[in-house]
């Protein structure tokens, strides 16, 4: 059974950082490539980043460029999403989701999502 | 970027069919625009009911298909239960050199 799951969210202040991690299971995880999706509270989805099975090739949405970084642990079966320079608007639920295709931006399999909260 | 539109929400009766669509800002949505459909129920993360315009998952009901209609992907919900009732969301791709997806604002169905 393919399982996600998220971790590492939390409140943190704007201008801060937080590093979210997946931890996947029941599938070959060096074989797919990985998105990173958020949900602001109330709102619909939005598409974060993708990275390759080999992290050959890696894409970001316009709004996190230069402040967001992808990475993955093939050995660990994990997948990241560091976060600098955090803003207000970046308050959301990020899902991890394996990609059916691959380079991205076809989720197939979702995490339970973890909260990111940026706030004074 | 491209903006895709959904109904903001639609009503269906219990074992009645509804569709509901998925428009695109820079005209009519192909097979090209592998078109994906995403049921979100509250509190819960989102789940992938349709594929490349019309496949199916294996955990997606037979009473959910896709379908380009008039311009416009379309997700169509034959015997509507009441365990449908859901926010459901829309994915088109977009030709260009990294993911270029947009999600539609979603479609808040009830089953009333």
């Amino acid at each position: 059974e393919v399982q996600l799951v998220e971790s590492g969210g939390g409140l943190v202040k704007p201008g801060g950082s937080l590093r979210l991690s997946c931890a996947a299971s029941g599938f070959t995880f060096s074989s797919y490539s990985m998105n990173w999706v958020r949900q602001a509270p109330g709102k619909g989805l939005e598409w974060v980043s993708s990275i390759s099975s080999s992290s050959s090739y890696i894409y970001y949405a316009d709004s996190v460029k230069g402040r967001f970084t992808i990475s993955r642990d093939n050995a660990k079966n994990s997948l990241y999403l560091q976060m600098n320079s955090l803003r207000a608007e970046d308050t959301a639920v990020y899902y991890c989701a394996r990609d059916k295709g691959v380079s991205g931006g076809s989720p197939d399999y979702w995490g339970q999502g973890t909260l990111v909260t940026v706030s004074s | 970027q491209a903006v895709v539109t959904q109904e903001p929400s639609l009503t269906v009766s219990p074992g009645g069919t509804v569709t509901l669509t998925c428009g695109s800002s820079t005209g009519a949505v192909t097979s090209g625009h592998y078109p994906y459909w995403f049921q979100q129920k509250p509190g819960q993360a989102p789940r992938t009911l349709i594929y490349d315009t019309s496949n199916k998952h294996s955990w997606t009901p037979a009473r959910f298909s896709g379908s380009l209609l008039g311009g416009k992907a379309a997700l169509t919900l034959s015997g509507a239960q009441p365990e449908d009732e859901a926010e459901y969301y829309c994915l088109l791709s977009y030709s260009g050199a990294r993911p270029d997806v947009v999600f539609g604002g979603g479609t808040k169905l009830t089953v009333l």
